[in-house]
């Protein structure tokens, strides 16, 4: 089965860091764009960043930009996503998602980690 | 990059069509046909319903169809179903590896 599995949310001070995982199997990883996507309360899906398969390109979303880190272990099927000097606007479920098989959509997701910024 | 624009919420009785619009512009749904469409129960993981504008993933039942017209894509329910009710987003490419969705849509089943 194609899964993806997130982890790593928690209760963050602002200005802090915080360090999701995204563990992936059911597929070969290391030929996969993947994503992360958030969601704030009561908000809509926004897209935050992507990486490539081998990793040597990363995109964000500019309200990240400068942020927050995307980056992958091929050899563990994991995605990272490294959050610094967070914001509470930061606050949200994240989402991970593996590029669809034909590419410029999202599927599968994950069931999303909560990430709350708060002091 | 602004959120493509869907309307707050659409309604029918089971058996009915809905029919969930997505507004952009010419550098995101307009420019591309790399329109998706996403279900999503709350609290679970959002589900692909609808690639490429108008293709479905297999398992996807065929009452759910897309199109695209202009800066405008759509995604009409056809038979209305109980389970059918939850939040739907558009989403498009919108240049340069980047993505925008839509504001959401919510689905309810009378």
């Amino acid at each position: 089965e194609v899964q993806v599995v997130e982890s790593g949310g928690g209760l963050v001070q602002p200005g802090g860091s915080l360090r999701l995982s995204c563990a992936a199997s059911g597929f070969t990883f290391s030929r996969c764009w993947m994503h992360w996507v958030r969601q704030a309360p009561g908000k809509g899906l926004v897209w935050v960043l992507s990486i490539n398969p081998d990793g040597s390109r990363t995109i964000y979303a500019d309200s990240v930009k400068g942020r927050f880190t995307i980056s992958r272990d091929n050899a563990k099927n994991t995605l990272y996503l490294q959050m610094n000097s967070l914001r509470d606007e930061d606050t949200a479920v994240y989402y991970c998602a593996k590029d669809w098989v034909s590419g410029w959509s999202f599927d599968p997701w994950g069931q999303g980690t909560l990430v709350t910024v708060s002091s | 990059q602004s959120a493509l624009t869907q309307p707050r919420s659409v309604s029918g009785s089971p058996g009915q069509s809905v029919a969930i619009s997505c507004t952009g512009t010419g550098s995101d749904v307009g420019g591309y046909n790399y329109v998706s469409w996403y279900q999503h129960h709350p609290g679970k993981a959002p589900k692909l319903m609808i690639y490429d504008v108008d293709k479905r993933p297999s398992g996807v039942p065929d009452r759910f169809s897309g199109s695209k017209s202009g800066n405008t894509a759509s995604l009409t329910i056809s038979g209305l179903q109980a389970e059918d009710e939850a939040d739907y987003y558009c989403c498009s490419s919108a240049g340069g590896y980047t993505y925008v969705f839509g504001t959401g849509t919510k689905v309810t089943v009378l």
